[in-house]
């Protein structure tokens, strides 16, 4: 599965757009990004993932660049509850095994 | 419905002795996967069942981990001979089957060895 490379840390204000970014330059045709978070003390959260349309759902919404190198994760409307470590992984629908979380992004929503 | 559930949420053990985790997953799902997570760090794999296939052990650390899964629902993850290093959080996830490949993750037990 390709790397992922994602900022150690970011902050957001309350009520505003966070946009956290991820590199995937070496994904392949066949992998997917996914992005899970997790909250403090809690396991992982499934939060949306894309093959190479744009996504969008109740939590948040997922822009794939159109070379897919990168892709950015949007929560529009940032809360204090969204304080959590965010992951970008990408990985192949037929490996059917793990998924390599890497140390994702500390974001912290400050009021 | 009910997420994914595991059982102890905190264990304190001492050095040597042996731990049973326990995972309860969603309903129907046939993946079922066991990561753990030391302070601060990211996720570990350590094995992943798949209906009734042969689970992929790839990940566990030593002979002293190991894994089952009964009747392809409730999994347990003993730890045999405790050390000090095997202290981190043991997180289970489940999902419909590999190829949906969403996983939705339990809690968490918070392993202590002394």
């Amino acid at each position: 599965d390709a790397k992922t490379t994602q900022p150690t840390s970011m902050d957001c204000a309350e009520g505003r757009a966070a946009n956290l970014p991820c590199n995937h330059s070496t994904i392949s045709g066949n992998e997917y990004v996914y992005w899970y978070r997790q909250i403090h003390s809690q396991g992982p959260q499934y939060i949306i993932h894309g093959l190479k349309n744009n996504e969008t759902n109740e939590m948040a919404s997922l822009i794939i660049t159109e070379d897919r190198k990168s892709s950015t994760l949007i929560l529009p409307h940032a809360t204090l509850r969204d304080t959590a470590v965010y992951y970008c992984i990408v990985r192949a629908t037929n490996t059917g095994n793990q998924f390599y979380f890497g140390t994702g992004t500390s974001l912290t929503v400050i009021p | 419905g009910a997420g994914v559930s595991q059982s102890p949420s905190n264990k304190v053990t001492e050095k040597g002795k042996d731990v049973e985790l326990r995972c309860d997953p969603i309903s129907g799902h046939t993946a079922l996967y066991w990561y753990r997570q030391s302070l601060g760090q990211g996720l570990e794999f350590l094995i992943y069942f798949q209906g009734n296939s042969a689970p992929d052990k790839s990940g566990l650390p030593s002979d002293r981990f190991s894994a089952e899964r009964t009747g392809g629902s409730v999994s347990t993850l003993t730890i045999q001979r405790t050390q000090q290093e095997d202290s981190a959080v043991y997180l289970c996830a489940s999902g419909r089957d590999s190829h949906t490949d969403t996983q939705y993750f339990g809690p968490g037990t918070r392993l202590t060895v002394l």
